[in-house]
């Protein structure tokens, strides 16, 4: 069965980096494209960015341009999610998830992974 | 980006009601509507795709309608499980979520 397990939760400063991981299995990892998707206390979900299933290639939201990597490693097909000038408002549960065939639905979801950013 | 707006964004029911979520595309999207359920401390589950088409294993009393720019979400008959939120989300161009609606008990 298909699966997505995330890294660990992280305490951060502000101005430091978080890197997240999402390990996939149960499906051929290099043939789906997968996207990140956060989601802060309260709010609704917020789209970041997504990797090409086909070559990896990352197409970032504009909000997060500059800020954001998104890479993978198809030898342990893991794919991951690097911020960087962390801020108080990036305290948020971060997801990664599949995007499936058809309407680019996200049709996976990992578990999420709580980052908060406190002094 | 293109602007998704959900209504309303929180609605009160009973157990057998039918309940009906808009959702509605600043500009046309074609069937790229996607839907999804989500309940506390859980990742979003995905129930509808293509506008209409109903996800593997997610039971027949949901339903999706609509193209272009308005686009519904139906639950037949509300069940105990139902109670949570939904969000809409848009797949034409980037990808972008409804601001939800919560379903709760009346």
């Amino acid at each position: 069965q298909v699966q997505l397990v995330q890294s660990g939760a992280e305490v951060k400063k502000p101005g430091a980096s978080v890197k997240v991981s999402c390990k996939a299995s149960g499906y051929t990892f290099d043939t789906y494209a997968i996207s990140w998707v956060r989601q802060a206390p309260g709010q609704g979900p917020e789209w970041m960015g997504w990797l090409s299933g086909y070559n990896g290639y990352p197409t970032y939201a504009q909000q997060f341009q500059g800020r954001v990597t998104m890479t993978r490693d198809t030898s342990t097909s893991t794919a991951y999610m690097e911020l960087r000038s962390l801020r108080y408002d990036d305290t948020a549960v971060y997801f990664c998830a599949r995007e499936g065939s058809g309407t680019y639905q996200f049709d996976y979801w990992g578990q999420g992974t709580l980052v908060t950013v406190s002094s | 980006d293109i602007q998704m707006t959900q209504s309303p964004s929180s609605l009160s029911a009973s157990v057998g009601d039918r309940v009906t979520i808009t959702c509605r595309a600043r500009q046309t999207i074609s069937n790229y509507l996607n839907w999804y359920q989500q309940k506390p401390g859980e990742a979003p589950r995905l129930l509808i795709y293509a506008a209409s088409t109903l996800q593997s294993g997610v039971p027949s009393r949901f339903s999706g309608g609509g193209s272009g720019t308005h686009f519904t979400l139906t639950i037949r008959s509300l069940q105990p499980e139902d109670f949570a939120t939904y969000y809409c989300q848009q797949s034409y161009t980037g990808r972008t979520f409804g601001q939800g609606t919560k379903v709760d008990i009346k």
